[in-house]
């Protein structure tokens, strides 16, 4: 069936680093990724779609210039969370879709555990 | 706006009763529902969807949920539960513009006791 790979799955480090995330899509090509952030014991918040070739859509409240989506290729999509600081701290995951179709589900990433100290 | 309430915050059931984990929704038009599972530190795994047809839907790990139009539910049910069921439970409909974006409830936590 369909993978998504995430990459890495945990990530500690100091306040003020950069930390890139990476959504792939293993055996099928994904024009658009979802990214999501989700705090223990609740459910997923959307942060932004990530559409192939074209500019990241985010909801809102969301800050483009803090949490950075590129999706260069059909298979890679990700999300830089620059200058990260201890609230950025989460659990965020990366979903795609198989198809443009509506009815098929989508194929979640492992997630990334962020602890910004 | 497409939306889905999980009403429990968590279910606790035996081993070998039956597990139910409720969802109500509200839609425009016709709804697009999916269950998801979700196991410590890990992402969601997808475990079955009413699109249209029948409706009772089965699905992965023996789960199957009944479509009800008349009380806007689409309820998770296993008529005998594992202690490896023991999950985050996660109901979602599908974005009515159709660009495959998902609105997911609260979701439940489900214990199952040995």
């Amino acid at each position: 069936g369909a993978v998504v790979s995430q990459h890495p799955s945990r990530v500690i480090c100091k306040s003020g680093t950069s930390v890139k995330i990476e959504c792939r899509s293993l055996d099928f090509q994904a024009t658009t990724m979802f990214w999501y952030r989700q705090f223990p014991k609740q459910s997923l918040m959307l942060m932004a779609t990530s559409n192939e070739g074209s500019k990241a859509t985010y909801e809102q409240g969301v800050e483009k210039d803090k949490f950075l989506i590129n999706h260069a290729s059909l298979t890679l999509s990700t999300l830089t969370v620059t200058s990260a600081h201890p609230e950025d701290s989460s659990f965020y995951i990366c979903s795609a879709p198989t198809s443009g179709n509506s009815n098929q589900p989508q194929h979640f990433g492992d997630g990334t555990r962020l602890s910004i100290l | 706006a497409q939306s889905v309430a999980q009403p429990e915050d968590q279910v606790n059931v035996a081993e070998g009763n039956p597990l139910t984990v409720k969802c109500t929704y509200s839609v425009s038009g016709n709804p697009y529902l999916f269950w998801y599972v979700q196991y410590p530190n890990r992402g969601l795994q997808f475990l079955l969807k009413y699109i249209t047809g029948d409706n009772l839907v089965k699905g992965s790990y023996g789960f199957e949920a009944e479509f009800n139009k008349s009380q806007t539910s689409f309820h998770l049910k296993k008529p005998s539960a594992l202690v490896s069921d023991s999950a985050l439970y996660f109901c979602a409909v599908r974005d009515i513009n159709g660009n495959n974006r998902l609105a997911f409830g609260k979701g439940n936590q489900v214990v199952v006791i040995p």
